[in-house]
Formats: structure tokens, sequence, C-alpha cells
């Protein structure tokens, strides 16, 4: 149990685009999904939380209207990177709690050419 | 201040030998402990949780906790080329709240 999956694992796209990654918790039911980003040799750096059928809530420094999250429904939750540009090019990880620990997802690269 | 810490590292350790990771976390109402294991270019995953103070040994891994001293650790018995990973420390301090460390990076060389 506690799987958590996430759709891409990998994407490459030009700059100012748009990116949606998806997140899901996949045997088990998530009010309270985590995105994560990573750069190369750096701390995982907590993103925003996202609250089933509520709006996000976003660590300070990280632009909300950047970073879209949706939390529709109570196994998924998408991030959506709006108007990519080479500097968000990362590794994104989401996570869920289940049982009051955190399981995470495997991880989307996204590289902004 | 960070409220979880660790000593980035590198840690380097013999094969075979033991590997000791350390944590300290800040003064606050804490519940839960884990472990998690970070593969370069992966997602972390989970090894180990202790929720009491004491030794709590699964495996190869053994994590202490000692809550008086706000300290948690994890010794790697036997340590492989195939533990050679980042090491995450992290504190649940309520439900919806828990922190990382930032890591520390552990080589086993052969």
């Amino acid at each position: 149990g506690a799987v958590v999956s996430q759709h891409p694992s990998r994407v490459i796209c030009k700059s100012g685009t748009s990116v949606k990654i998806e997140c899901r918790s996949l045997d088990f039911q998530a009010t309270t999904m985590f995105w994560y980003r990573q750069f190369p040799k750096q701390s995982l750096m907590l993103m925003a939380t996202s609250n089933e059928g509520s709006k996000a809530t976003y660590e300070q420094g990280v632009e909300k209207d950047k970073f879209l999250i949706n939390h529709a429904s109570l196994t998924l939750s998408t991030l959506t990177v709006t108007s990519a540009h080479p500097e968000d090019s990362s590794f994104y990880i989401c996570s869920a709690r289940y049982q009051g620990v955190q399981f995470f997802g495997p991880g989307t690269r996204l590289t902004v050419l | 201040q960070k409220e979880v810490e660790q000593n980035s590292g590198p840690l380097s350790v013999p094969e075979g030998a033991i590997a000791s990771l350390n944590c300290t976390y800040s003064d606050r109402v804490s519940q839960s402990f884990f472990w998690y294991r970070q593969y370069s270019g992966k997602s972390p995953e989970l090894i180990m949780s202790i929720y009491s103070n004491g030794d709590k040994e699964d495996g190869r891994f053994t994590a202490q906790l000692n809550k008086a001293s706000q300290y948690v650790s994890l010794l790697i018995r036997d340590s492989q080329p195939s533990d050679s990973a980042t090491y995450l420390c992290a504190v649940s301090y309520n439900n919806n709240d828990m922190r990382f460390g930032a890591g520390t990076r552990l080589t086993v060389k052969p």
C-alpha cells in the first residue's frame, strides 16, 4: 500500500510553454499532497501543500501564479508550471501522507529549452 | 534557525563497516521520526520510522531516538556499496507538518 505515482516521468519543453504534472495516490485517499523541487546536488525544497477542495498553501518565495496547483479529488493533485523558462528546469517530486507517513512519487524531471 | 539539522557529509565508510548518520531537531512538540534514502536522480524512499525513545532495528538498519537530547540517528551495519545514497532525516510535528533535513551523503567504498 501507500503508492504514489507521477506522470510524466520526464518532459522536455520549449521556453514559454506550460507543463502539467500529475500526482496520484494509487491505493489510498490523500486530503493533503506536497510538491517539492530539487535542483542537482541540492536539498528537497517544499514548494507548496496541496489541499483537496481548497487552495494550495505556497512556501515563501514560490510564485503561486507560476506554479498552479489543483487538488480536485482525494487521489489526484496537479502542478502546472506556466510559461516555463530554463531556470524552471528541475526535478519535481510530489508526496502524500498515509497514516502519518509521507510517501513520495517517483518524480518528474523537467527540462526547459 | 533550521528545524532539522544533518551533517551534509560526504560521509565515507569502507564496505562492511558501520555507517552512523545523525540528526538533531529543534525544541518543538515532535511526534514521529523518519529516515529516507535518496539515490542520485531518484525520489526519496522511506527506510525507517521511529516513534519512541530507544532503538528500533530492521535488518541492517537501526534507528535510535533520544527525545531528551532531541537527537535521532541511523546506523547501517555491514555497509554495502549499494547503500551509497543521500539519507534524509524527517521529523513530524503534527499530522500536517513534516520537516526534512538537508540530507547526509553517504559513500560506501568497496
